[in-house]
Formats: structure tokens, C-alpha cells, sequence
């Protein structure tokens, strides 16, 4: 069963204080990997699609990497406004436009 | 600002009751998407539609949900009769025509269901 996995649960960061963020997947046929970030009580917010191992995309003091069973969004000198829970979502290549979504890591940044 | 609007926010209702949620996609956005997201399995696609018409609704428990888009600007999610179970907070997300297949998604921000 294609599956997709995040950790940790819950990050609880310093401002200032970096850190990465994983989302591990089974390898079969994917065809792009996304990240989004949602707020308590909003819908999901779109931030990075990565399509190929070695694939980088950066937005302010996020960057998302991928490798061929992983991907990481790390996050640099954060501030309290990154506070959220970001979730992993992958596209297969026999799953036309349906993602799979993780289970997400809270992030907490105390000022 | 394009966003995708959606109707009711809150519901709360009694075991047996029909509810009926809707959706209005950004203009332009041809493929619907409709999630449910609970804490216990996060977030799961229901159902999604491109131009109107079904591509997949194998998400969707299909003897008490239904799913429809009525025209471009409309799509709605009934369920009937509903259960306790069915609580959760329900999303609609649109997606461009070059975007869709690309995964990129753009979320309204939700009807949180209670079922009593």
C-alpha cells in the first residue's frame, strides 16, 4: 500500500533555532511530492512541489529537498509566525490528480 | 483574491439529518477536489471531480455520501443519513487546469460538522 510518513509529530523550536522536518514515502512510481503548510482552522496552504531526487525549492526561511525515498523541509532561523502544521502530499504516477497526504508535523517557534 | 468559498463553516446537526455542503471553486479551476480531515486519519480525498464530471470517488463511503457539480461555480457534498462518525472538518480545493495534475491545490477553508 503506497504510504506516506512524517516525522516528527510535533516540533516544539527557539526562535532563531533550526531544524528539518521529514516525510518518508514507498517507493512506487511517484510522480511529485508537495508541501503544505495549514494554520488552526484553515485549509492547507500550498508551498513547494519537488518532482526529481536532487530536486531544491526555497521560500523565505523554508527549503524543501528530495531524495529518492525522502524529502525534508528544513526550516532556518524560524519565528514564531512559522508556527503551523505542515504536511507532505504525494502524487503517483497511477493516481491521476489524487494526493496522499501525511499525517503532518506541528511546528511551535517560542519567541 | 481568487479563493474557494465554502458553505456552511460550522454545522452541527442530530444523527438521521440530511446535510448538504457547498463549495464555489476560483474561477477558472476545473478540477473540484473534496477532503474530509479528522484527527485520528488526517487528511483523505473523498471525491474529485475535472470539467463537471466524476474522476474518482473512491474515498467516499458511496450508500450514505454524494457528491455533484450542478455547473462550473457549484459543488456540493450531501450527506444522508448522517452518522456521529461523519463528524470531521470537510474541504473543497480547486485546481487550475495546468496545475491540477501538478498537485497544486488551492483550499477553501472549510465546514466543521458536528453529527450529535
Amino acid at each position: 500500500e503506497d504510504q506516506v510518513t512524517q516525522s516528527p509529530e510535533a516540533l516544539r523550536l527557539q526562535e532563531g533555532e533550526s531544524s528539518s522536518l521529514n516525510c518518508s514515502y514507498t517507493v512506487s512510481g511517484l510522480r511529485g511530492l508537495f508541501w503544505y503548510r495549514q494554520d488552526p482552522g484553515k485549509g492547507p496552504e500550498f508551498l513547494f512541489t519537488l518532482y526529481s531526487a536532487g530536486e531544491e525549492k526555497e521560500k523565505e526561511r523554508l527549503k524543501a529537498t528530495l531524495t529518492k525515498k525522502e524529502s525534508f523541509l528544513h526550516i532556518t532561523a524560524p519565528k514564531p509566525e512559522d508556527s503551523a502544521t505542515y504536511l507532505c502530499a504525494v502524487q503517483w504516477e497511477t493516481s491521476g490528480s489524487r494526493l496522499t497526504f501525511g499525517e503532518g508535523t506541528q511546528l511551535t517557534v517560542n519567541p | 483574491d481568487a479563493r474557494v468559498t465554502q458553505t456552511p463553516r460550522h454545522k452541527v446537526t442530530e444523527m438521521g439529518q440530511e446535510v448538504t455542503m457547498r463549495c464555489q471553486p476560483i474561477l477558472g479551476h476545473n478540477t473540484v477536489f473534496w477532503y474530509r480531515q479528522t484527527m485520528m486519519q488526517g487528511l483523505e480525498l473523498l471525491a474529485y471531480f475535472r470539467n463537471r464530471a466524476p474522476l474518482d470517488d473512491s474515498g467516499m463511503p458511496k450508500d450514505r455520501f454524494s457528491a455533484e457539480m450542478p455547473d462550473a461555480t457549484l459543488a456540493t457534498l450531501k450527506i444522508q443519513p448522517s452518522e456521529p462518525r461523519d463528524s470531521a472538518v470537510y474541504f473543497c480545493a480547486s485546481a487550475h487546469p495546468r496545475l491540477a495534475a501538478q498537485g497544486t491545490q488551492y483550499f477553501g477553508p472549510g465546514t466543521r460538522l458536528l453529527v450529535l
